[in-house]
């Protein structure tokens, strides 16, 4: 695997559902970002991880619960979500977070649909 | 707090012509990344732009930057049919990495 990968690529869920994407980086980097994309809207930024630790975290509602274990691994779990929840999830990568060259790498998403 | 926009939003456009996509911005930043998306896929990174100044160039499309007027242009040359996606400028908000994107501008490249 090269890059970074997301799983499951789509995702349908109930309301009452629990359920966790996953993010994993192959490229070395120290930061991790997870952004939804709706429909018609721009990216949004929802947490932010440097070596570990979250350092941003954008006003995300609580059913929406961010994990690191280790710079190579980012989960999002899920739980209660509502039917505008259904989005793109998006998650990136990036060398250290601030860095002056720092390119955020982005994964191929996971499309999820709340029912 | 910072608003990042595009304009166009959408835009059609003819092989071989030559457009310019705009990114304003509301407030300092002296970072300012370029990215691209087709559709159903991810998004590309295409340009960072780090200075007043900043101009970058890949084949048919040439970024720059502008810290004073806090203003980005793409610039598309001769444009072909591959060029059709997505594009998005975004800001680096507190330089620590939380990128505020526009809204994207569709772009379709016609024959």
């Amino acid at each position: 695997e090269t890059g970074v990968t997301q799983t499951p690529r789509h995702l349908v869920m109930g309301m009452t559902n629990k359920k966790s994407l996953k993010c994993e980086q192959h490229l070395g980097h120290n930061a991790m970002y997870w952004y939804k994309q709706s429909a018609k809207k721009p990216l949004e930024l929802m947490f932010v991880y440097n070596f570990k630790e979250q350092t941003e975290n954008n006003s995300v509602p609580s059913r929406f619960s961010p994990e690191c274990p280790n710079s190579s691994h980012l989960f999002l779990h899920l739980h209660t979500l509502q039917p505008e929840d259904s989005a793109l999830y998006l998650c990136a990568s990036s060398q250290a977070g601030g860095g002056a060259t720092d390119t955020q790498y982005f994964g191929p998403g996971t499309r999820l649909t709340v029912l | 707090e910072l608003k990042v926009e595009q304009n166009p939003l959408f835009l059609s456009m003819q092989e071989g012509k030559n457009y310019t996509i705009y990114c304003n911005y509301s407030t300092t930043s002296d970072r300012l990344y370029w990215y691209r998306q087709d559709p159903g896929k991810s998004l590309e990174s295409l340009f960072v732009l780090l200075s007043n100044g900043a101009v970058k160039q890949e084949g048919r499309l040439m970024a720059s930057l502008d810290t004073k007027a806090r203003l980005s242009t793409l610039h598309i040359t001769a444009a072909v049919h591959d060029l059709s996606a997505t594009y998005f400028c975004a800001v680096d908000y507190n330089q620590g990495g939380k990128l505020i994107f526009g809204q994207g501008t569709e772009l379709s490249v016609k024959p």
